[in-house]
C-alpha cells in the first residue's frame, strides 16, 4: 500500500463545476504540499500545508492532522485548469525528502 | 528571475550508453533532488544532496550516478547498469534553513533509450 493514496485517479468535469481531490496518507507528516504538472512535464508548487487551510485564487486546500487527509477544491473550473494534480508529504523522519501520490488526471471541457 | 533549468528537454540514446542529465538552479537553495516518473506512478526519488560535496542514494538509486561539485548544480548520469532508463526525470531544489522547506521544480528532461 502506498503512504500516500490519491482519489480520484482520473476526473472529468465540466467548465464551471466545483472540483474535489482528496490525499490520504498513512505516515506522520511534518507538512502536506499540493502540485500540478502540465502535460509538457514540469512541475508547479500551489500549497503547502501543515494545518487548517490555504487559499490562492479559485484553488483552496485544506489538511486534518488528525485524519491524515488533504482536499484540494477548484472552484469555477476552467479547461486551463486541466492538469495532473499531485499531493506529496514531507515525512517527520526524512528531512526535506517528499513522498509522492501517483497524481489525479483532471480534465475540464468547455 | 530564480529557477532551475534542466537540459535537454528530449533526449535519445542508444542502449548500453552513458548518458548525462543537467540540472542548474539559481535559487540559492541548498537541496537538490531527482526524480523518475513513469506511467501511471507517482515520482519516485533516485539522489539528493543537502550540501555541497554530499549526496544520498533515494529510494530508486541502483544504475545512477549524481556529483554535487556546486551549489548551483547536481546532474545526473543514467548508466548502462540501469535497466529500464527510459522515463521522465525532473530535478528539484529546496531551502532546508527554514520550517516552509519550499520546492522547486525543474521542467524536465524525457529519455527516451532505443
Amino acid at each position: 500500500k502506498n503512504e500516500v493514496e490519491q482519489s480520484p485517479q482520473n476526473l472529468t468535469a465540466q467548465e464551471g463545476e466545483f472540483i474535489t481531490i482528496n490525499c490520504s496518507y498513512s505516515v506522520g507528516i511534518s507538512a502536506l504540499h499540493w502540485l500540478q504538472q502540465h502535460p509538457g512535464g514540469g512541475i508547479v508548487s500551489l500549497f503547502m500545508l501543515s494545518s487548517g487551510k490555504k487559499k490562492h485564487g479559485r484553488l483552496i486546500a485544506t489538511i486534518n492532522i488528525q485524519e491524515k487527509h488533504s482536499s484540494l477544491h477548484i472552484t469555477a473550473s476552467h479547461p486551463r485548469d486541466s492538469a495532473v494534480y499531485i499531493c506529496a508529504v514531507r515525512r517527520e523522519t526524512s528531512g526535506s525528502r517528499l513522498t509522492f501520490g501517483e497524481g489525479t488526471q483532471l480534465t475540464v471541457n468547455p | 528571475d530564480g529557477g532551475i533549468t534542466q537540459s535537454p528537454k528530449y533526449l535519445f540514446r542508444k542502449e548500453g550508453q552513458n548518458v548525462t542529465l543537467s540540472c542548474e538552479q539559481n535559487l540559492n537553495h541548498d537541496a537538490m533532488y531527482w526524480y523518475r516518473q513513469d506511467p501511471g506512478q507517482g515520482l519516485r526519488l533516485i539522489y539528493y544532496s543537502q550540501i555541497v560535496n554530499d549526496f544520498q542514494k533515494g529510494d530508486i538509486a541502483e544504475g545512477y550516478s549524481v556529483s554535487r561539485e556546486k551549489k548551483e548544480s547536481f546532474p545526473l548520469t543514467v548508466t548502462s547498469a540501469q535497466k529500464n532508463p527510459t522515463a521522465f526525470y525532473l530535478c528539484a531544489s529546496s531551502t532546508t534553513r527554514t520550517a516552509s522547506y519550499g520546492y522547486t521544480f525543474g521542467s524536465g528532461t524525457r529519455l527516451t533509450v532505443v
